[in-house]
């Protein structure tokens, strides 16, 4: 079975300071890794995803992610917040049938 | 919200009553799913369809059923033997179910009172 775990309920960030929003993974095989992100009353919108090649994956909004195979993890990340960027982040992981983690708010404070 | 409409996006019925939740893409999509959201649970998956006339449960299909008719449209009927249903539900689709960047609807909030 395929899961994945995003162990902050919520991250708080000063406006211009860089973010990570955490993400760890468990599967069987090679891992599809998504970002997508949820503003209030509104379906998800997908952010990046990581299927195979450089750990580095560059996404929408300035969002990049990191895979690290050894420590089952892709992380969130932007090297500089906004006050826009504030919503909620869901991890997900799967070939087909997708897992989504239960979600991030990130707060960015002015 | 990516050329698909879920309506209506508030619903309110009495509990036992059946209800049909709408969703329909314009984006050409095979693969269609609906997720319940519920706050501090993220997403669970009810159904999923690679194809017309084919549909497949999803992690908590019981007290739902859909039909995949036709290409654009994916209905989510909730029944009365859904034990809770009042949720947050998101329709989705993407191009086929092995290119799984998925495409939201804006959801329907359903209330049973």
């Amino acid at each position: 079975a395929q899961s994945v775990a995003q162990p902050e309920d919520q991250v708080n960030v000063a406006e211009g300071n860089p973010l990570t929003v955490k993400c760890t993974y468990s599967v069987s095989g090679n891992p599809y890794l998504f970002w997508y992100v949820q503003y209030p009353n509104r379906g998800l919108q997908f952010l990046l995803k990581y299927i195979t090649g450089d750990n580095l994956v560059k996404g929408s909004y300035g969002f990049e992610a990191e895979f690290n195979k050894s420590q089952t993890s892709f992380h969130l990340k932007k090297p500089s917040a906004l006050v826009s960027d504030s919503a909620l982040y869901f991890c997900a992981v799967g070939y087909q049938k997708v897992t989504f983690g239960t979600g991030t708010k990130l707060q960015v404070i002015p | 919200d990516g050329g698909i409409t879920q309506s209506p996006k508030y619903l309110f019925r009495k509990e036992g009553q059946n209800v049909t939740l709408s969703c329909e893409q314009n984006l050409n999509h095979d693969a269609m799913y609906w997720y319940r959201q519920d706050p501090g649970q993220g997403l669970r998956l009810i159904y999923y369809s690679q194809i017309v006339n084919d549909f497949q449960k999803g992690d908590i299909a019981e007290g739902y059923s859909v039909s995949r008719e036709k290409k654009e449209s994916f209905p989510l009927t909730v029944t009365s033997a859904q034990k809770n249903p009042t949720a947050f539900y998101l329709c989705a689709s993407s191009i086929s179910l092995r290119d799984n960047e998925q495409f939201f609807g804006p959801g329907t909030r359903l209330t049973v009172l």
